[in-house]
């Protein structure tokens, strides 16, 4: 199985700052195959990035995804006052597929 | 509008058994693989176990193998989770998903571009 390792656990930022959050494998994810989840309180997950770097259906461009392999990014170019939430990563290359821990955004 | 809703939570006795359902709308339901997805209260997501869109293949976490079924109606757009020998640490809010892609089946490759609300299942005595 592979194990997703979210840092930081917690990240203080103003808005208008730009977050990255990491996502790391303890194996190679083949083809790319690693989305992204924004979860806010009381709601459910919603997708954000898949396929390592496409954006859902109205995600916009502020968000974006990169990396490889073992070690994954995802990039909130300027921060807005509702993209305050938890973020998971997902791998989807290897059954079973597996959730990151969670990184929670918030405000500073 | 595209949606799924679940029902069927609710508090149950260790060892206890609970049928949870999840009712697809505004899309060919039949055409997408869906799975459930569980959180326990203020931890992360742990995926539990998903259905082909033919209910013709299934997969299932090791944590929950040999005590949950999953299975399917396409007739009535309706996913179901049936829960036995159930413990504490199956409490949890359990969403049902979809798979984006349509026709797509292997075990593993799934991600999720559709959830419902949830349906909060608490095993305690």
């Amino acid at each position: 199985e592979i194990v997703l390792t979210q840092s930081p656990g917690t990240l203080s930022l103003s808005p208008g700052e730009r977050a990255t959050l990491s996502c790391r494998a303890s194996q190679s994810v083949s083809s790319s195959s690693l989305a992204w989840y924004q979860q806010k309180p009381g709601q459910a997950p919603r997708l954000l990035i898949y396929g390592k770097v496409s954006r859902a259906t109205g995600i916009p461009d502020r968000f974006s995804g990169s990396g490889s392999g073992t070690d994954f990014t995802l990039t909130i170019s300027g921060l807005e006052p509702e993209d305050f939430a938890v973020y998971y990563c997902q791998q989807y290359g290897s059954s079973p597929l597996t959730f990151g821990g969670g990184t929670k955004v918030e405000i500073k | 509008e595209v949606k799924l809703s679940e029902s069927g939570g609710g508090l149950v006795q260790p060892g206890g058994s609970l049928r949870l359902s999840c009712e697809g709308s505004g899309f060919t339901f039949s055409n997408y693989a869906t799975s459930w997805v569980r959180q326990a209260p203020g931890k992360g997501l742990e995926w539990v176990s998903a259905i082909s869109g033919s209910a013709t293949r299934t997969d299932y976490a090791d944590s929950v193998k040999g005590r949950f079924t999953v299975s399917r109606d396409n007739s009535k757009n309706t996913l179901f989770l049936q829960m036995n020998s159930l413990r504490a640490e199956d409490t949890a809010v359990y969403y049902c998903a979809k798979d984006q892609r349509p026709w797509l089946w292997s075990p593993g490759d799934l991600y999720f571009d559709l959830w419902g609300r949830g349906t909060l299942v608490t095993v305690s005595s």
